[in-house]
């Protein structure tokens, strides 16, 4: 099956600086890649996605990129907040299914005034 | 619309106790699953279902029994709980069908404590 491997764990910024959280995946058939942020106490919730026919995209401060050839995938987050200060989630479609996701081990983000 | 809800929010279990979690969505969607949340392990697949009287185990079943007898409910069963159950478990749903992947919204999870 899929496995998807996230570095790192954890992770501390200034605020205004960037973050860059990065994933592996060891199946070439996945082709969705969504990128969930996941503030304490809550639920998880879609921040940006990506799939196989695209490299790179952008939603204001976040932006996901895509190399397939290597099989990995990363999350950048530019001039960070305070409230970006959560645990980040990355995820791969499993074999190429459209209904199963394998997640990443998570990485905690925080994010210091 | 609610979304994706679940009850209970919180429970405490002894050893050997069963129960069952319910997860309800209000958006029509086909596919549902149940997820577990430990730390430092990510959301780990329990169960799933892509329709209406389907089930199908995820990565992590053992011990845990579902059902979707209705295509708004998705229930998890504990038949024996034990300790090693403790966990955060969140039950997510996402539309599903056509071969384009879609974003999986997820319930506000039922922490679980087994004593």
């Amino acid at each position: 099956g899929e496995n998807v491997e996230q570095h790192p764990s954890t992770l501390s910024v200034q605020e205004g600086d960037s973050a860059v959280i990065k994933c592996t995946y060891s199946d070439s058939a996945s082709n969705y890649f969504p990128w969930y942020k996941q503030e304490l106490g809550k639920r998880p919730q879609l921040i940006i996605d990506i799939r196989s026919n695209v490299g790179e995209k952008k939603d204001q401060r976040i932006a996901v990129t895509l190399n397939k050839t290597a099989k990995h995938f990363s999350l950048h987050i530019t001039e960070t907040q305070p409230e970006d200060s959560a645990v980040y989630f990355c995820a791969a479609s499993s074999g190429g299914s459209n209904y199963k996701l394998t997640f990443g081990k998570g990485t905690l983000l925080t994010v210091n005034p | 619309n609610a979304g994706v809800t679940q009850t209970p929010k919180f429970r405490v279990l002894k050893t050997g106790q069963s129960m069952t979690l319910l997860c309800a969505q209000d958006m029509n969607h086909e596919y549902m699953y149940w997820y577990r949340q430990d730390p430092g392990m990510g959301l780990r697949l329990i169960h799933y279902s892509v329709g209406e009287g389907t089930t199908a185990k995820g990565e992590v079943p053992d011990g845990y029994n579902v059902s979707r007898l209705k295509k708004q409910n998705f229930l998890l069963g504990l038949e024996s709980a034990a300790p090693s159950q403790t966990s955060v478990y969140f039950c997510a749903s996402t539309r599903g069908g056509g071969r384009v992947y879609n974003e999986q919204f997820f319930g506000p999870g039922t922490r679980l404590t087994v004593l």
